[in-house]
């Protein structure tokens, strides 16, 4: 059974690019989580994600930075016109959690995906 | 809101040497917490889930313990060695039952041989 699964692992964009990070969850997993680490810094929640619905994006952005998580195939964080700022490790993680019930699952992260943008 | 807090932020000891990493959260109405275990450009280990009811769950050289009153867990590692040398993250969730976590600061681990 593969863990979560990110890629690319490094990414480097140039300041106005769009960035684009893929996150398979594991074999079971239904709900995803993104977090940012900016460096030195601490892991920060951005989004909650279950199959094709946002659940909660409080910790995201307002502007530049989606996620989706569609029927088939991966989720992804897309991040418009990247500015230097974004730089960061951008770790993804599952859980089996059933919305409704309590939760008392782990999470389990991926290797994370480095953004640099020169 | 749940905020988390951990000290030291950066510990150093000599090999064999047992430690204890310090956590406190200040919303105590968890479900569960979470540590972590991060290397230097990785991605993130879990080490221990503690389940509210739990006061304790032990891995090998690693207890952590729980307790909700007080809003603090401890992680204890027992003789400790250069391999433990990391980042170690502690997790408690955030409201509204979604499952996200609140990720403390984390306390860097150096162990010397």
């Amino acid at each position: 059974n593969a863990g979560v699964m990110q890629n690319p692992r490094h990414l480097v964009r140039r300041r106005g690019q769009e960035a684009r990070l893929r996150c398979s969850p594991m074999k079971g997993h239904s709900h995803v989580y993104w977090y940012r680490q900016l460096p030195e810094e601490g892991l920060k929640f951005m989004v909650y994600l279950q199959k094709e619905n946002i659940i909660d994006e409080s910790g995201m952005p307002k502007e530049r930075f989606s996620a989706e998580f569609p029927k088939e195939g991966p989720s992804i964080l897309r991040i418009q016109q990247v500015v230097r700022g974004d730089s960061a490790a951008y770790f993804c993680a599952s859980s089996p959690y059933s919305r409704g019930s309590l939760n008392t699952g782990e999470l389990f992260f991926g290797e994370g995906s480095r953004l640099t943008v020169l | 809101k749940q905020e988390v807090t951990q000290i030291p932020a950066a510990l150093s000891v000599p090999e064999g040497e047992n430690l204890v990493l310090n956590c406190s959260f200040t919303d105590s109405a968890i479900y569960n917490l979470q540590w972590f275990r991060q290397d230097p450009g990785k991605g993130l280990t879990s080490l221990l889930l503690i389940q509210s009811s739990q006061r304790e769950q032990t891995s090998g050289r690693l207890n952590a313990s729980l307790d909700k009153s007080s809003g603090r867990s401890t992680l204890y590692i027992a003789a400790s060695q250069p391999g433990d040398s990391a980042t170690y993250l502690c997790a408690a969730p955030g409201p509204s039952n979604t499952g996200k976590l609140i990720f403390g600061q984390g306390t860097t681990l150096q162990v010397k041989p």
